[in-house]
């Protein structure tokens, strides 16, 4: 198995710019998770899905986000317009289950917004 | 705030000695899982303890948890350079559905 594919690994923007960050789970996989790391705030989760509908956005910082789901095998993390403190990496998980159990986390797309 | 808080922050040890790892939470829980994260990479999934559990072994990883004092510990045993990385405990909480509450992480060095 591939594992949970993130692209791009690295996305240099400039402030303004919309960003689309992108993610393809671990086939079979039925919950999709988004999460955004940096040094100050650690791991947090931004919107998760189950079965592709959305369960919980309240992580998401501002109407400047937003995730799709529009199949089981595709999501996006859009941001728009990107602005310098939305630098971080930002990870997408995928699990089995529906329920707290084993994420398996994609190796992340470091996003830095000049 | 349910996080689990990891103690200690940073451990630097020699190669072949044993890690230990604390994490506390607040509230009730489904399960208590511990992760891995390299440098410059993702999460990985090391093993997950459910409530009614208090030991759990898996390769030279040992995990017990106390439920009555909200906490677990990681033991590595006979540590390696390649053991070096963050360890980040999560727990699963009953009713949260698929959330994880992840901790800030320990950072652990192993010294050849």
């Amino acid at each position: 198995d591939a594992g949970v594919i993130q692209s791009p690994r690295h996305e240099v923007t400039e402030m303004g710019q919309e960003v689309t960050l992108r993610c393809k789970p671990i086939s079979g996989h039925n919950s999709l998770f988004w999460y955004r790391q940096t040094m100050m705030r650690g791991l947090e989760l931004l919107i998760y899905f189950n079965n592709n509908v959305p369960i919980d956005d309240s992580g998401m910082p501002e109407d400047r986000f937003s995730a799709k789901m529009p199949n089981a095998s595709f999501s996006t993390l859009k941001i728009q317009p990107s602005e310098p403190r939305d630098s971080a990496v930002y990870f997408c998980a995928s699990s089995y289950f529906t329920g707290p159990y084993e994420q398996y986390f994609g190796p992340g797309t470091r996003l830095t917004v000049t | 705030s349910q996080q689990g808080e990891e103690d200690p922050q940073a451990l630097s040890i020699q190669e072949g000695e044993n890690a230990t790892m604390n994490c506390s939470y607040k509230t009730s829980i489904n399960n208590l899982q511990w992760y891995r994260q390299n440098s410059g990479r993702g999460l990985v999934h090391l093993i997950l303890i459910r409530s009614n559990e208090r030991e759990k072994h898996s390769g030279r990883l040992r995990v017990t948890l106390d439920t009555s004092k909200k906490s677990s510990s990681l033991l590595i045993t006979a540590s390696r350079a390649a053991d070096t990385a963050s360890y980040f405990c999560a727990t699963g909480y009953t009713g949260a559905n698929s959330k994880l509450t992840f901790g800030k992480g320990i950072t652990l060095s192993v010294r050849p």
